[in-house]
């Protein structure tokens, strides 16, 4: 069965650093991959995915990832962070049934 | 669009009571799901389907049931409450296996379920 690791339980950082979140996943064939953000008291929102081609992802507000499919990884980066980026990041593969299997997620705060 | 909606917001249960949790979605989408988010946990499947008079089980099914009577609705059953049962519980839809959005869920905002 496939799954999701994210490494970082909690991450704390200052406005204007530098943000990297780990994802691995396990091995499944074909994988395709989600980023998805939930903001303080709302919903989950897809930042963004990989299905095919450039391995460097874009997504909203500045995110990107990395596809690394010798290190079965997805890591998500952003190069300066801002006090709104607070909130619980989540990695998910979809699975060979067309579901989601989520990660444990991280949560990063920001400081002003 | 309203896109996926959830009632309510929250509610307080006692043991071995009952409720449904509902879920609406105006996308049109054919898949439809339920998670569970429990804090550091992740989000954890409870059933899906994938269009209407079709349903699944997830990852942690007991305790649940579900039906599809409609493309738009997709309730989630909780027949005898228990205290485990007590987390946020989240519907989500996406588009089917086609296209190039597929596979791109869309969340409600969650219903808070306390269990005592």
């Amino acid at each position: 069965a496939q799954s999701v690791s994210q490494h970082n339980h909690h991450v704390i950082l200052s406005e204007a650093a530098s943000l990297e979140l780990g994802c691995n996943y396990s091995y499944g064939g074909t994988v395709n991959l989600f980023w998805y953000v939930q903001y303080p008291g709302q919903h989950l929102q897809l930042l963004l995915k990989y299905f095919s081609g450039d391995p460097l992802v874009k997504g909203i507000k500045g995110f990107e990832a990395e596809f690394i499919k010798s290190k079965f990884s997805f890591n998500l980066r952003k190069p300066s962070v801002q006090w709104s980026d607070t909130a619980e990041y989540f990695c998910a593969v979809l699975n060979q049934g067309g579901k989601l299997i989520f990660g444990q997620g991280t949560e990063l705060s920001v400081k002003p | 669009n309203a896109g996926v909606t959830q009632t309510p917001k929250f509610r307080i249960l006692k043991i071995g009571q009952s409720m449904t949790l509902q879920c609406t979605q105006d996308m049109n989408h054919n898949y439809m799901y339920w998670y569970r988010q429990d804090p550091g946990m992740g989000l954890k499947l409870i059933y899906y389907s994938v269009g209407a008079g079709i349903t699944d089980k997830g990852e942690v099914p007991n305790g649940y049931n579900v039906s599809r009577s409609t493309t738009e609705d997709f309730p989630l059953r909780l027949e005898l409450a228990a205290p485990s049962q007590t987390s946020v519980y989240f519907c989500a839809s996406s588009y089917s296996k086609a296209g190039p959005r597929s596979y791109e869920q869309y969340f409600g905002p969650g219903t808070r379920l306390t269990v005592t």
